[in-house]
């Protein structure tokens, strides 16, 4: 069964540094999101990117956040100056008109 | 915010059959009722998703009310492996739109 790939599994940072988290789509997908869950707390979406741009964009997805598909098929994305609350599971997901799959996503811890 | 009511937690005996309910009184006629499900920290699986018919997978079984406002998802046989929190979201039918995560129902499955 396809599925989407996120690497690292986890990823530990200094406080002020940039991290850029990766993700493979399945393959016939068109549509990407990155998503987040801060330990104990909901799955909170970020960003959802479609025909090479950003499609939505939620409150959390601010200047700090961008995202890009560099080679037509890895999605990333990058977060510029981390700061202690961006400590959370990312999750990338891709998908089709009627839903879409999550990958086992990213542990970013800020130190 | 999350426009589906669940209880926040259900027991289900190991074999039996866990019906899991959700309110979505303000679905709108373009709405999906999707449902998900998080094992641990994982990334949400996909499960099962309907507009107006009952629907059945190898995974689990919808029912929709006739009025829409609420559904039920049904795991036949309950397995130790189901125990996870289940999400009841519902999404516009135009692809691209984001999940809204709630609280979901967090179902223990017990020998």
């Amino acid at each position: 069964e396809p599925e989407v790939t996120q690497t690292p599994s986890h990823q530990v940072t200094q406080m002020g540094q940039e991290v850029i988290l990766r993700c493979v789509p399945i393959s016939n997908h068109l549509y990407f999101y990155w998503y987040r869950q801060i330990l104990g707390q909901k799955v909170e979406f970020l960003v959802s990117f479609y025909n090479n741009e950003i499609s939505e964009k939620s409150e959390i997805f601010d200047d700090q956040f961008s995202v890009e598909r560099p080679d037509g098929s890895n999605f990333t994305l990058k977060i510029r100056s981390t700061k202690l609350e961006d400590s959370a599971m990312y999750f990338c997901a891709s998908g089709t008109l009627y839903g879409y799959t999550f990958g086992s996503g990213t542990r970013l811890t800020v130190v | 915010d999350a426009k589906t009511t669940q209880p926040t937690s259900m027991d289900c005996a190991e074999g039996r059959a866990a019906n899991l309910p959700c309110n979505h009184s303000t679905i709108s006629g373009n709405e999906y009722v999707y449902w998900y499900r998080q094992i641990h920290s994982q990334g949400p699986q996909y499960i099962i998703h309907g507009l107006k018919n009952n629907e059945t997978n190898e995974m689990a079984s919808l029912i929709i009310t006739e009025d829409r406002k609420s559904s039920t998802l049904i795991l036949p046989h309950a397995t130790l492996r189901d125990t996870a929190v289940y999400y009841c979201i519902v999404r516009d039918g135009n692809a691209g739109n984001m999940l809204t995560f709630g609280g979901g129902t967090r179902l223990m499955v017990k020998p």
